[in-house]
């Protein structure tokens, strides 16, 4: 079965403080990993995502950070604001196959930023 | 108007009903998905749709029909409807004709409760 652990479950983080979110995988055929954040009442959107051949990718203050040999890449998101406050879902996909391109998502992690 | 658009957006109904949920885009993508959002679960895939001849089922599929009308329509059918089937339904699209990266884009979503 492939799968997509995400942890932790929930996340308080205070105004201006790192939040830090997991996730590992199984399938080494997969090849790419994006995150969406999702806030309430919406549909998901992508956020950031990155692809196995780098270790890390940033974009303002959102950063994905990637360890190939550990199956296993995390979002940080420094200074976070209150309007990070969202649930955010990993996810991983491979280029080939019949389910070509088709994402497989963590559970999800319920972020709340305390002002 | 949004690009990936559901209706209804809210549904209650009873066990054993016939429902139809429903997915238009104008952002002309060739594939289209239908999640089911559960607390706890994150998003998993019922069904997709590569184009209008190609359709698959997804993870969770039993239950659950679809039909792909035309390339900007994709429908969801629960012939007989059961409470467990209550959740919050997702329709996404993706642009994989053009070789792009398979960035999902949903819609916000159809709350489906079945009594």
């Amino acid at each position: 079965q492939q799968q997509v652990k995400q942890s932790p479950q929930s996340l308080i983080v205070q105004k201006g403080g790192i939040s830090i979110i997991n996730c590992a995988y199984e399938n080494t055929a997969f090849d790419y990993f994006p995150w969406y954040q999702q806030f309430p009442g919406k549909g998901p959107a992508l956020l950031i995502a990155i692809r196995p051949d780098v270790s890390e990718k940033k974009e303002g203050r959102f950063t994905i950070s990637f360890n190939k040999s550990a199956k296993q890449f995390s979002l940080h998101i420094m200074d976070s604001q209150p309007g990070d406050s969202a649930t955010y879902f990993c996810a991983a996909s491979m280029n080939y196959g019949g389910s070509q391109g088709n994402l497989i998502f963590g559970k999800g992690t319920k972020l709340s930023v305390k002002p | 108007d949004a690009d990936v658009t559901q209706t209804p957006r809210n549904r209650i109904t009873k066990t054993g009903k016939r429902i139809m949920l429903e997915c238009s885009q104008t952002k002309g993508h060739d594939r289209m998905y239908w999640y089911r959002q559960d607390p706890g679960l994150g998003l998993r895939l019922i069904y997709y749709s590569f184009d209008v001849k190609d359709i698959n089922k997804g993870e969770i599929s039993d239950g659950y029909s679809v039909s792909r009308q035309a390339q900007a329509k994709f429908s969801l059918s629960l012939e007989s409807a059961i409470p467990n089937q209550t959740a919050l339904y997702f329709c996404a699209t993706s642009d994989f004709s053009r070789g792009r990266t398979g960035e999902l884009f949903f819609g916000e979503g159809s709350r489906l409760t079945v009594l």
